[in-house]
């Protein structure tokens, strides 16, 4: 049981380049999310798909897209990347019954973009 | 904007001591979570009170929740070094287009814990 998974743990990208974070969670939960942390920040939410098949934007989702591929996975794409967008990306994963869980964080992509 | 906001920003204790932090959030809440993160490494979930209850206690750790003025606290007792960390509240809350819930995290507060 791994909970939560990002690939890659780092990257650089080059102004304008593009990429795809993954997230991957094996514990059947409906709700999926991804934040960003920058320094001295806590962390805020890009996009979150409540089910397999919604997403919805979050605080920060200028410059992002996001597919809910199927109930494990959740990726997060940044079509040009730019230096603005150099941080710390966390997925995370919660299942919905009761609603009083807490959440499982994957631990970190480490993004820089020069 | 982000929801919670904690107090201090940074907190320097020796072990031993208690250690409390404060959050204050802006709407209606689910439940309040308390999250712990070592420099450079994820999240690590600590202790969930419910929008119903008042005192959790958790181990070491104990939280308060007051809804009336939206605040929540964590105390630590007799820290160790090892809770050096920051710390993050962070508000289980239902998203503007009530399509599912989501956290939302303050800016931390600091712990340094000195032998």
């Amino acid at each position: 049981n791994a909970g939560v998974t990002q690939t890659p743990k780092f990257q650089v990208l080059k102004t304008g380049q593009s990429m795809t974070l993954q997230c991957a969670q094996d514990m059947n939960h409906n709700s999926m999310y991804w934040y960003r942390q920058d320094p001295g920040m806590g962390l805020r939410l890009i996009y979150y798909s409540a089910s397999e098949g919604t997403t919805d934007k979050g605080e920060v989702p200028n410059g992002y897209n996001v597919s809910r591929l199927n109930k494990r996975e959740f990726s997060l794409r940044l079509e040009s990347a730019a230096p603005s967008q150099t941080s710390v990306y966390f997925c995370a994963s919660k299942i919905d019954r009761g609603r009083y869980y807490g959440y499982t964080f994957g631990s970190g992509t480490r993004l820089t973009v020069v | 904007s982000q929801q919670g906001e904690e107090d201090p920003q940074a907190l320097s204790i020796q072990e031993g001591e208690n250690a409390t932090m404060n959050c204050s959030y802006k709407t209606s809440i689910n439940n309040l979570q308390w999250y712990r993160q070592n420099s450079g490494r994820g999240l690590v979930h600590l202790i969930l009170i419910r929008s119903n209850e008042r005192e959790k206690h958790s181990g070491r750790l104990r939280v308060t929740l007051d809804t009336s003025k939206k605040s929540s606290s964590l105390l630590i007792t007799a820290s160790r070094a090892a809770d050096t960390a920051s710390y993050f509240c962070a508000t289980d809350a239902l998203m503007n287009s009530n399509s599912g819930y989501a956290l939302n995290f303050g800016k931390g507060t600091s712990l340094l814990v000195t032998p």
